[in-house]
């Protein structure tokens, strides 16, 4: 059984640019999390999403949006990249609100 | 692997030894508490959890004490492994509130 997939694993993008990184949750889950993970720190909360609709929202400027599709994978976009946006952005499936498991991340490097 | 985390205090162990990673949490609400491994270039694994209603919770090789009155969390590797070199962070959640992540400690095994 899969686990959860992110693609694409890395990328490297401009300021001023804009990014869609996809989520693909384990199979039977349907709640997604998105962090974001600095270099050096812990993961930080940016969205929840739980049967398509958001469920929590984290301390993120409103560059950051993010949806769920009826197969409960989901989207997270960024604006307007700025250098500060490169991070590992880690998604989390979970069949409520507890129980998550996280997937490998994408690396996004912004230049 | 790209490091996820070059800043972070360091815990330096003999192999076959035990280690005790700490975590000092932040909300006298929270009433789950997990532990995580985050090797280079993966997501954070489950390792154990704990409910506030436990002081102590044992897996294999690993055990989870909680003391909730000083607010302290710390993980205890039994003979450890070179395998068990990675980041550790505990994390939080309080009710249906998402997942609070800590600052990480990383640990490093001596063959």
């Amino acid at each position: 059984d899969a686990g959860v997939t992110q693609s694409p694993t890395h990328l490297i993008k401009t300021r001023g640019q804009h990014v869609t990184l996809r989520c693909s949750p384990i199979s039977g889950h349907k709640s997604v999390s998105w962090y974001q993970q600095v270099l050096g720190q812990g993961p930080q909360f940016i969205f929840q999403y739980y049967e398509k609709e958001e469920r929590g929202r984290g301390n993120f400027p409103d560059r950051f949006s993010a949806r769920q599709f009826p197969n409960y994978s989901s989207e997270l976009n960024v604006n307007a990249l700025l250098l500060g946006d490169s991070a590992l952005y880690l998604c989390a499936s979970s069949l409520d609100y507890y129980g998550y498991t996280f997937g490998s991340g994408t690396r996004l490097t912004v230049v | 692997g790209e490091s996820v985390g070059l800043h972070l205090p360091t815990l330096s162990v003999q192999e076959g030894d035990n280690s005790i990673i700490n975590c000092a949490y932040s909300n006298s609400a929270s009433d789950y508490f997990i532990w995580y491994k985050q090797e280079s270039g993966k997501g954070p694994q489950f390792i154990i959890d704990i409910r506030s209603n436990m002081d102590k919770r044992q897996g294999q090789r690993v055990t989870v004490l909680l003391n909730k009155t000083v607010k302290h969390l710390s993980l205890q590797i039994a003979a450890t492994q070179p395998g068990d070199s990675a980041v550790y962070f505990c994390a939080e959640q309080s009710g249906n509130t998402p997942l609070v992540f800590g600052k990480g400690t990383r640990l490093s095994v001596i063959a």
